[in-house]
């Protein structure tokens, strides 16, 4: 089975830095996923990692360690236009010609203050 | 923009009815996949077509099926309607092989009166 927990809310100032959290139990791992999701739209894909240590990406990375199942999402310079939910995803196990099964987390709603 | 179409937008029906929901994947993307999202649950993973034949189950009832096409458009088909099953459906898409990444559509809002 998958067990997938983030934090449900954090408020953050503008400008700031802010990590969110997530862990993972899961019977199969083939990489762990972060996506924005504004309220009412489509997530979009933010960042990848299947190895670990940290991947950045302009004002936004991502941290892996696959022995603690734990991974975070830090999004530097805040901004207004940051606050959505973050969702923490797992790719699971094989199901074949190329496609995974992708678990994700109930998603962390991110607040940026002025 | 992630080219991933899906209709329609918004669906008001009642308790008891049969709705169809369709999705059509970015060119060239062989898989499609299909997740709820209600308030209380997060996004749930339903079920997964590649290239015309299931390739995985999630959390799909009884009451619900989907097929893929063909020209490799999806139809999600939700029976016996009940409140619970008022969501937002969105259908994702990707390529087979080295692909990671999944491609959401805009999603249809389903609403069950």
């Amino acid at each position: 089975g998958q067990n997938i927990d983030q934090p449900t809310e954090m408020t953050a100032t503008e400008g700031a830095i802010v990590q969110i959290n997530c862990t993972y139990q899961t019977s199969g791992f083939n990489g762990l996923f972060w996506y924005q999701q504004h309220a009412g739209e489509a997530p979009t894909f933010l960042s990848y990692n299947v190895l670990d240590g940290l991947e950045e990406k302009g004002r936004f990375s991502s941290f892996l360690s696959r022995s603690k199942g734990y991974s975070y999402l830090l999004l530097k310079e805040l901004q207004m236009k940051d606050s959505a939910s973050y969702l923490c995803a797992v790719r699971g196990s094989y199901s074949g010609a190329g496609s995974y099964q992708l678990t994700f987390g109930k998603g962390t709603k991110l607040s940026v203050i002025p | 923009d992630s080219g991933v179409t899906q209709t329609p937008k918004h669906l008001i029906t009642a308790t008891g009815q049969r709705v169809t929901l369709r999705c059509s994947p970015r060119s060239g993307d062989l898989s499609v996949y299909w997740y709820q999202q209600s308030l209380d649950q997060g996004l749930q993973f339903l079920i997964q077509y590649y290239n015309g034949e299931e390739r995985a189950k999630g959390n799909i009832l009884e009451r619900f099926s989907a097929q893929q096409f063909p020209d490799l458009h999806s139809e999600l088909n939700l029976s016996s309607l009940e409140l619970g099953d008022s969501a937002l459906y969105f259908c994702a898409s990707s390529e087979a092989g080295l692909s990671y990444e999944q491609y959401f559509g805009p999603g249809t809002r389903l609403t069950v009166t």
